[in-house]
């Protein structure tokens, strides 16, 4: 069984520029959460989507936006981008939400550069 | 932002030695994660701790839950180089926070 997977690997881009990361869970898995991860500290939460909902969203601002399509695969895009953006963006993906009682599964994530 | 600590940030040991993170929080934990990063890598899963008290073994790694279920350790026995990462606690509050993790180097 594959993985969790994400696209791109890497990514640059510039100041006010907008990206779009995808992932897409383990099969069987409903739900998926985006993640940020700023070089030498642990994940930050951005949001949760399971059954296509939002089920969560961490203090992020709203130029950060997430969707979950019919296939459980999810998107997550940022706009304007600002040199802060630059981090490892991490997709997890679980049996389901709503309890800290399941596993996630991390896939390797987007090496996101803003120059 | 964060709502758990982690200590230390970073621990350098001889192999063979052993090696121990801590997690801390201020208020009392539902249940509590832990995960490890390989240099490069993506976290992976290790084991979740329910219950006051809990103990659980796997092979060199004992991960333990506080009696006031507001801390949690990872002891690693007998480190091999295998072993270099950066270990994360998680707490689930309504989301998973992560803790600053605690950078593990293994000198051969």
């Amino acid at each position: 069984d594959a993985g969790v997977t994400q696209s791109p690997t890497h990514l640059i881009k510039t100041r006010g520029q907008h990206v779009t990361l995808r992932c897409s869970p383990i099969s069987g898995h409903k739900s998926v959460s985006w993640y940020q991860q700023v070089l030498g500290q642990g994940p930050q939460f951005i949001f949760q989507y399971y059954e296509k909902e939002e089920r969560g969203r961490g203090n992020f601002p709203d130029r950060f936006s997430a969707r979950q399509f019919p296939n459980y695969s999810s998107e997550l895009n940022v706009n304007a981008l600002l040199l802060g953006d630059s981090a490892l963006y991490l997709c997890a993906s679980s049996l389901y939400p709503g309890t800290g009682n399941n596993e996630q599964f991390f896939g390797p994530g987007t090496r996101l550069t803003v120059l | 932002g964060q709502q758990v600590m982690q200590i230390p940030q970073y621990q350098h040991v001889q192999e063979g030695e052993d090696f121990t993170t801590y997690c801390n929080s201020s208020t009392t934990l539902s249940n509590i994660q832990w995960y490890k990063q390989r240099p490069g890598g993506h976290p992976v899963f290790l084991i979740q701790l329910v219950k006051s008290g809990e103990v659980k073994k796997q092979k060199r790694l004992t991960f333990q839950f506080g009696e006031a279920k507001k801390n949690s350790s990872l002891h690693i026995t007998a480190t091999q180089t295998t072993d270099v990462g950066t270990y994360f606690c998680a707490e689930y509050r309504n989301q998973f926070y992560f803790g600053t993790g605690t950078s593990l180097t293994v000198i051969p």
